[in-house]
């Protein structure tokens, strides 16, 4: 079975410049996440797609943060225009819509830098 | 809001040492309770898991857990550690009813010397 899909997995761009993160969930998990992860730091959550819906998205900051899922399946994250303070690891992951164990299927991660 | 804190940021054991991670959280609720493992140059995964039940959780590579809730506590242990445990462990909590949420610690990262 085939895991979460990353891609980029590193970026590298000049402040206030535009970038986007693609993510394919595992084939049939409804459930996608979004999460930050600052170095040493742990995952924070961004966003939450129920399906196409995003379900929890307060933790996204919304003035240069956009994340869309139009089909249900694979999803986008972007930030336009980046600072230097985005530099970090942008994780996806996926879970199964209703599933009782909850656990969570992590990517790989896009490690972006700004300059 | 919910708060997940591992104290240990970092560790280092030897080989065959035994290991002690530490992870408390601030919910007084039902909460379902996580470890996360991840290798050099790896994605997350998952160690092991609490829902409910024995408190005593065993997991992959022979690490388990004990959930003791009179002090919000969710401890990884293993009894002895080999060299490729080295990685970075994370505590994650899901507050029940509260959607597939997690919270993730900040994360303990442990190098085994061969």
């Amino acid at each position: 079975e085939a895991g979460v899909v990353q891609s980029p997995r590193y970026k590298i761009i000049e402040k206030k410049q535009p970038v986007a993160f693609w993510c394919n969930p595992i084939s049939g998990h409804n459930t996608l996440y979004w999460y930050l992860q600052n170095l040493g730091q742990g995952p924070e959550l961004l966003i939450r797609y129920e399906n196409e819906e995003a379900v929890d998205d307060s933790q996204l900051p919304k003035d240069r943060f956009s994340a869309e899922r139009l089909k249900g399946v694979d999803s986008t994250l972007k930030i336009q225009p980046a600072e230097l303070g985005d530099s970090a690891v942008y994780l996806c992951a996926s879970s199964p819509s209703g599933a009782l164990d909850y656990e969570q299927y992590f990517g790989p991660g896009t490690r972006l830098t700004v300059t | 809001a919910q708060s997940v804190s591992q104290h240990n940021h970092h560790v280092i054991l030897s080989e065959a040492a035994s290991l002690e991670l530490g992870c408390n959280y601030s919910y007084g609720g039902t909460v379902n309770l996580f470890w996360y493992v991840q290798y050099p140059g790896q994605h997350l995964q998952l160690l092991l898991k609490y829902f409910s039940g024995d408190p005593l959780v065993k997991g992959i590579k022979g690490f388990e857990a004990e959930f003791i809730k009179s002090k919000f506590s969710f401890n990884l242990r293993k009894p002895s550690v080999q060299w490729s445990d080295t990685a970075e462990y994370f505590c994650a909590v899901r507050q029940a009813n509260a959607g597939n949420m997690l919270t993730f610690g900040g994360g303990t990262r442990l190098m085994v010397k061969p």
